[in-house]
């Protein structure tokens, strides 16, 4: 993939977690913005952070992204086993002229 | 609200095409655009294409120029997509995702996706 997420990460109820996305000069580097999504198991993805650190309206406040330089992070507190699924980073990339995804980064509630 | 509903679930043969439909409600179909996002089975989410209707505008994923067509009809609200030359690593989870229309940098709506299995 284009922008690069770890496999997975893993958490105890309550804990904090981060999920990072490494891109390139030519899509986050470039100015271009991240947005998040999150795929819980057997469902379409569904828009979780847009605009680098911007929630749409449903999406609780535990859900927070931040962006610098080439790359972005999604933080979850007060982690729940209802955030159990797969988490995609996304931007869009100039040299490409295209959308580009992160490999997805499979979140476990311990 | 918005919601994309899909088309169902196809099986093709190699070599055979498909076209997936995506059905538009309770939104404004003209102000936005529609990409088209595939997911292989136990993998990441890839990017087609999109149609950017009111922009008069069809980009296409380099890998697959020639073998997709991305097309809107605006009368009935419905996008579609035909991939054409299936090969059996085409079998995926093919979704349509609407275009946020401020800048068309992401997708704030999806489809809930059509399996389409390519076998012999």
């Amino acid at each position: 993939s284009v922008l690069t997420q770890p496999p997975s990460v893993s958490g105890a109820p309550g804990q904090r977690v981060t999920i990072s996305c490494t891109g390139s000069s030519s899509n986050i580097g470039a100015g271009y913005d991240v947005h998040w999504y999150l795929q819980l198991p057997g469902t379409a993805p569904k828009l979780l952070i847009y605009g680098n650190n911007n929630r749409p309206s449903g999406v609780p406040d535990r859900f927070s992204g931040s962006k610098s330089g080439t790359s972005a992070s999604l933080a979850i507190t007060g982690l729940q086993a209802e955030d159990e699924g797969d988490y995609y980073c996304q931007s869009y990339d100039s040299s490409l002229s295209e959308y580009v995804f992160g490999g997805g980064t499979k979140l476990t509630v311990l | 609200q918005v919601q994309m509903v899909q088309s169902g679930a196809e099986v093709k043969k190699p070599g055979s095409s498909v076209k997936v439909s995506c059905k538009a409600a309770g939104g404004s179909f003209n102000n936005y655009g529609f990409s088209w996002v595939r997911q292989a089975p136990g993998q990441g989410l890839e990017w087609m294409g999109r149609i950017i209707p009111i922009l008069d505008v069809k980009n296409f994923a380099q890998k697959f120029q020639g073998r997709v067509t991305i097309t809107a009809d605006e009368s009935t609200s419905t996008a579609y997509m035909e991939l054409s030359s299936l090969r059996s690593d085409d079998t995926a989870m093919y979704y349509c995702a609407r275009l946020h229309n401020s800048g068309w940098l992401f997708f704030d709506s999806w489809g809930q996706g059509a399996l389409v299995t390519v076998s012999s």
